[in-house]
């Protein structure tokens, strides 16, 4: 049975501070990991990771994949009150399928 | 350009009552899923449907059915709704081996 796993579960942190966001999986015929922001609806694309190692990067967030290990981090450097939201990852089979999302990180940002 | 279309956004039902939630997507998608979503937590796979015609349980299919009614449209019934589908739906397309798009949620509380 797929498998995966977010920590911590929740965070709180000032503005200007540093965040890494985990996120371990167990997934038959993994082919890729996927990150999301959700604030209060639906939520949206932040990165699909596919290589090992291989950093990606927008702006403040970065995240990488480690497929030896089976895990993901996130990384968001100087924090704002806009990147309170709750983060989700998510891997996708090699079928092209998403079945299995974490159970998500919620970060706080306080000014 | 309307991407992931859901209706109702709210629904309250009494114990019993049975509904349908309506999705539809304009980005000629192959997959569609639904999701459940309950406070504090992460996704959770109802059904999907890789291509049109087909369609398979995902993590919690019970209490639910799916129609695949073509490749746009993707609907979710809930024959007689109980209190445990108190809950947030998201309908989501993508591209197979693409990142999700989401429709914006149906809030659904049952009494």
């Amino acid at each position: 049975e797929d498998k995966v796993v977010q920590s911590p579960l929740s965070l709180v942190v000032h503005e200007g501070d540093t965040v890494t966001l985990n996120c371990s999986y167990e997934v038959t015929n993994f082919r890729s990991l996927l990150w999301y922001k959700q604030e209060k609806k639906a939520p949206t694309f932040l990165f699909m990771l596919t290589s090992s190692g291989i950093e990606k990067k927008s702006g403040r967030l970065s995240s990488i994949l480690d497929k030896k290990e089976l895990f993901s981090i996130l990384n968001i450097t100087a924090t704002q009150t806009g990147d309170s939201a709750i983060y989700l990852c998510a891997p996708l089979d090699n079928a092209g399928n998403m079945l299995t999302f974490g159970g998500g990180t919620r970060l706080m940002v306080k000014p | 350009n309307a991407g992931v279309t859901q209706t109702p956004k709210f629904q309250v039902l009494k114990t019993g009552q049975s509904m349908t939630l309506q999705c539809a997507q304009d980005m000629n998608h192959n997959s569609m899923y639904w999701y459940r979503q309950d406070p504090g937590m992460g996704l959770r796979l109802i059904y999907y449907s890789a291509s049109e015609g087909t369609t398979d349980k995902g993590e919690v299919p019970n209490g639910y059915n799916v129609s695949r009614l073509n490749k746009r449209e993707f609907s979710l019934r809930l024959e007689s709704a109980a209190p445990s589908q108190t809950s947030v739906y998201f309908c989501a397309s993508s591209q197979r081996g693409a990142q999700l798009f989401f429709g914006s949620g149906t809030q659904l509380s049952v009494l």
